[in-house]
C-alpha cells in the first residue's frame, strides 16, 4: 500500500538552529516526491519536486534530499518567518493521485 | 509552476444552501484535482477533474453533494451542496505538471452554520 509518513509531528527550534524533517514513503514506482509550505488558512506553497534518489535541491535556506526509502528537508539556521506546517507528498508512477504525509510543524523561536 | 487564482477566499453559508468555489489556472493543465482540508488534518482528495469527462470521485464523496465542472483546461468549479456543519473546512484546488511543479489555489475556508 502506498503510503507516507512524516516526523517529527511538531519541532520547536530556536532560531539559528539547524534541523531535518524526515518524509518516508512506499510507493510503487515513485514518480516524484514534493515537498510544500502550508501556513495557516492557507493553500500549500510548492517548495520542491524530487524525482530519483540522490537528487538535491535547495532554496534559501532549505534543502531537500531523497534517497529509495526517505526524503529529509533540512532547514539552516531557520528564522521566525520560517515557521510553517511543511507537507510531503508522493506521486507513483501507476497514476496520479498525490499521496500526502501529515506534515510536520515547524516553530522557530526568536 | 502554474498559477491558481481561487475564490472566494472565504464564506459563511447558511445550512442547506450551496457554494460554488472557482479555480483559474494562467495555463493549460490537463487535470485539476479538488481538495478538502479540516482543520490540523492533511489534504483529503475529493475528485479529479478532466477536460471534457465527467469528474472522478474518491471513495466517500459524490457527485450530487460536490458537483465539479471542467469547462475547458484553465478553469473548474466546486460546488459544496446542501450544506451542513460538518462540511465547514478548506476546500483547495491543485494543478500543473510534474516537469514544472504542481502548485495549489489560496485555498477557501468555509463556515457552515
Amino acid at each position: 500500500e502506498d503510503q507516507v509518513t512524516q516526523s517529527p509531528e511538531a519541532l520547536r527550534l530556536q532560531e539559528g538552529e539547524s534541523s531535518s524533517l524526515n518524509c518516508s514513503y512506499t510507493v510503487s514506482g515513485l514518480r516524484g516526491l514534493f515537498w510544500y509550505r502550508q501556513d495557516p488558512g492557507k493553500g500549500p506553497e510548492f517548495l520542491f519536486t524530487l524525482y530519483s534518489a540522490g537528487e538535491e535541491k535547495e532554496k534559501e535556506r532549505l534543502k531537500a534530499t531523497l534517497t529509495k526509502k526517505e526524503s529529509f528537508l533540512h532547514i539552516t539556521a531557520p528564522k521566525p518567518e520560517d515557521s510553517a506546517t511543511y507537507l510531503c507528498a508522493v506521486q507513483a508512477h501507476t497514476g496520479n493521485q498525490f499521496y500526502f504525509g501529515t506534515g510536520t510543524s515547524l516553530t522557530v523561536i526568536p | 509552476s502554474a498559477v491558481i487564482s481561487q475564490k472566494p477566499s472565504r464564506d459563511i453559508c447558511q445550512r442547506g444552501t450551496s457554494l460554488t468555489i472557482q479555480c483559474q489556472v494562467d495555463s493549460q493543465v490537463t487535470m485539476m484535482f479538488w481538495y478538502r482540508q479540516q482543520p490540523g488534518q492533511s489534504l483529503t482528495l475529493i475528485a479529479t477533474a478532466n477536460q471534457g469527462s465527467e469528474a472522478t470521485y474518491e471513495s466517500g464523496f459524490v457527485i450530487d453533494k460536490f458537483p465539479i465542472s471542467r469547462p475547458n483546461l484553465t478553469f473548474s468549479t466546486l460546488t459544496v451542496s446542501n450544506m451542513s456543519p460538518e462540511d465547514s473546512s478548506i476546500y483547495l484546488c491543485r494543478a500543473g505538471d510534474l516537469s514544472y511543479g504542481y502548485t495549489f489555489g489560496s485555498g477557501t475556508r468555509l463556515t457552515v452554520v
